[in-house]
């Protein structure tokens, strides 16, 4: 069965280091998305991806975010200068169409920023 | 601003007996709803979701209720079995201020005891 990958599955990084979390989703989707999980709370949207632009993004996705579709695989959520608070888990996930309901879902990165 | 709220952050239950997990919303312009199940190192795998239009949706051992007037909704599983184990979460979508979102549930764990 189709799956969505993410490496790398567990990064520790210092304070004010930029980090790169890198998905591969489903091949035939079209649309992207990454959420994030902080420990012992809900699963938050960060943004969303289509036709190799921000289709939309949540509040929490300021200037130190950014995604990028580099090539026709992977698809990467760049953080410049990691906080305290930006440790969580982060997921990535895909669907085939806009509008669809059913994302499927990577098993996550886990970011621990000391 | 909690959307989708799970009150209950736990759920112990007797294998073989029913599973209740609640759900609330309190956006009416979400007409899709969905439960997810996440084990421990797994992104969140789709289970089961109803559309607005329907009142329950069952699939097995799953059952999903909608309750539209009470904006509530829950997913029944019976008989639990103690693979059931993990967390749950509630999540509705729907095209909110000119977007289509999916937002989540705080989650709730449930734990079969055999």
């Amino acid at each position: 069965e189709p799956e969505v990958t993410q490496t790398p599955s567990h990064q520790v990084t210092q304070m004010g280091q930029e980090v790169i979390l890198r998905c591969v989703p489903i091949s035939n989707h079209l649309y992207f998305y990454w959420y994030r999980q902080i420990l012992g709370q809900k699963v938050e949207f960060l943004v969303s991806f289509y036709n190799n632009e921000i289709s939309e993004k949540s509040e929490i996705f300021d200037d130190q975010f950014s995604v990028e579709r580099p090539d026709g695989s992977n698809f990467t959520l760049k953080i410049r200068s990691t906080k305290l608070e930006d440790s969580a888990m982060y997921f990535c996930a895909s669907t085939p169409r806009g509008g669809a309901n059913v994302l499927t879902f990577g098993a996550g990165s886990r970011l621990t920023v000391l | 601003d909690q959307q989708v709220k799970q009150n209950s952050p736990s759920l112990s239950v007797q294998e073989g007996r029913i599973s209740i997990l609640n759900c609330d919303y309190t956006n009416s312009m979400f007409d899709y709803f969905l439960w997810y199940k996440k084990y421990p190192a797994e992104g969140p795998t789709f289970l089961i979701s109803i559309s607005s239009i329907k009142d329950k949706n069952e699939d097995g051992r799953f059952t999903v209720f909608l309750n539209k007037s009470a904006k509530h909704l829950s997913l029944h599983i019976v008989p639990s079995q103690p693979g059931d184990s993990a967390v749950y979460f509630c999540a509705a979508s729907g095209w909110v201020q000119g977007a289509q979102k999916l937002v989540f549930g705080q989650g709730t764990r449930l734990t079969i005891n055999p």
